[in-house]
């Protein structure tokens, strides 16, 4: 069983640029959600797609987009980058959307904005 | 709204010592409450979940949880901690967004483990 896979590892970008960051599921899971970890700080919830629509999203401005693709994969999209988006982003897949239901974790993607 | 706070953001322990991570929780609809687990550098694991079934939890690695309701807790307990314990610990509850579900998380506790 594959796990979750985020690509690239590290990535970093210059203020105002725009990034693609991408995600695969587990096999099976047809839910992603993506998070925020600012330095030593808790996951803060980004979005979440469940079969290829947005089925929920956090307190983050619309400069932050995603897409969940027939095969279940994910992108996050952010534009216009700020120095506050330096951070580690997981994407976390799981069977489907109920709330008992594990998330499983990716290694996540370190984005530095300098 | 739910959310959830976590008392202590760095404990130290001694090897073979009792390891206790506390966790409060908020929740206005009966909660899901997960603990996990983050090693330098890498993504979160799950270590256990209380999804109503029982009170005390057992998960992976020897570690366990009580879910105690009056006093809207859900500690994490090892009865002897390991060098390899030493990590990031974080505490999450199960919020609905929208149609979906969010984890909401705790701003973590780091534990240390001395020989």
């Amino acid at each position: 069983e594959t796990g979750v896979t985020q690509s690239p590892t590290h990535l970093i970008k210059t203020r105002g640029q725009q990034v693609t960051l991408r995600c695969s599921s587990q096999s099976g899971h047809n839910t992603v959600s993506w998070y925020q970890q600012a330095l030593g700080q808790g996951p803060q919830f980004i979005f979440q797609y469940y079969r290829e629509e947005e089925n929920g999203r956090g307190n983050f401005p619309p400069r932050f987009s995603g897409l969940q693709f027939p095969n279940y994969s994910s992108e996050l999209n952010v534009n216009a980058l700020e120095l506050d988006d330096s951070a580690l982003y997981l994407c976390a897949s799981s069977l489907n959307s109920k709330p008992l239901l594990e998330q499983y974790f990716g290694p996540g993607t370190r984005l530095t904005v300098t | 709204a739910q959310s959830v706070t976590q008392l202590g953001s760095h404990v130290s322990v001694s090897e073979g010592a009792l390891v206790l991570l506390r966790c409060n929780y908020s929740s206005s609809v009966p909660p899901y409450l997960f603990w996990y687990v983050q090693y330098p550098n890498q993504g979160l694991q799950l270590l256990l979940k209380y999804t109503s079934a029982a009170t005390l939890v057992k998960g992976i690695n020897g570690f366990e949880a009580e879910f105690k309701k009056s006093e809207t807790s859900f500690h994490l307990t090892k009865p002897s901690a390991h060098m390899s314990d030493a990590a990031e610990y974080f505490c999450a509850v199960s919020a609905p967004v929208k149609a979906g579900t969010a984890l909401i998380f705790g701003k973590g506790t780091t534990l240390s483990v001395s020989s």
